[in-house]
């Protein structure tokens, strides 16, 4: 499968302990986004990477919330001490800018990684 | 303030009913306007991309349009394999093109 991959697809933890997600992209995009998902809602920006330099980080991402991208591969998402509110499935989405001068919009989502906070 | 709004939020036809999809936004400026098609337990699947007023793409049963102001996706004789959420998202003139602003999405569920 040459696909986005998202480890763990699901999570339950405690409030209070720590959570890593693991995205690795399509191969030749140099582009990498994570999203953040609740039930009934579309889902938000938190933040992005092109190759290893992350760009832009939502008002979303707290201090508790870490992303890296080392080398400009895989890509980790980590949250520190989880609240309940941090319920939600994580998504990552990639997309190569290919050097064109209008881009797509077109971003390939992983399935995710959903999180319970007990 | 920027705002992307779906309606309905839901919608159930029967196979081979007609209907349409609304997506308003209220955004400063509009870099590119796109659908989604997502099903239960899974990411988003990437359906158009529309870039300004007049513009319409169309994909098997699905017809994307633009005005000004919102979008509508048109499904055609709808099967039960087109339910799903169907999300609109818009990017901002001032915003990278990977940072999406999505409604809430309308659930679409198609009966035999």
């Amino acid at each position: 499968d040459t696909g986005v991959s998202q480890d763990p697809r699901h999570k339950i933890t405690k409030r209070g302990q720590n959570v890593t997600f693991r995205c690795d992209p399509i191969s030749e995009h140099n582009r990498l986004y994570w999203y953040r998902q609740t039930l009934g809602q579309g889902p938000e920006f938190l933040t992005y990477f092109q190759n290893e330099a992350q760009l832009e980080k939502s008002r979303l991402l707290s201090d508790r919330f870490s992303a890296e991208r080392p080398k400009g591969s895989f890509s980790t998402l980590e949250i520190q001490r989880t609240e309940q509110g941090d319920s939600a499935m994580y998504l990552c989405a990639t997309s190569n800018t290919g050097g064109r001068g209008r881009g797509t919009g077109e971003l390939f989502f992983g399935e995710g990684s959903r999180l319970t906070v007990l | 303030e920027d705002q992307v709004t779906q309606s309905p939020e839901a919608l159930r036809l029967q196979e081979g009913e007609s209907s349409s999809l609304n997506c308003s936004y209220t955004v400063s400026g509009l870099r590119g306007l796109f659908w989604y098609r997502q099903d239960p337990g899974k990411g988003p699947e990437f359906l158009f991309t529309l870039y300004s007023a007049g513009e319409e793409k169309e994909k098997e049963r699905l017809k994307a349009t633009l005005t000004k102001k919102e979008s509508f996706l048109h499904i055609t004789a709808p099967k039960p394999e087109d339910s799903a959420t169907y999300l609109c998202a818009v990017v901002m003139t001032t915003d990278s093109w990977g940072k999406l602003q999505f409604g809430a999405g309308t659930q679409v569920v198609v009966t035999p």
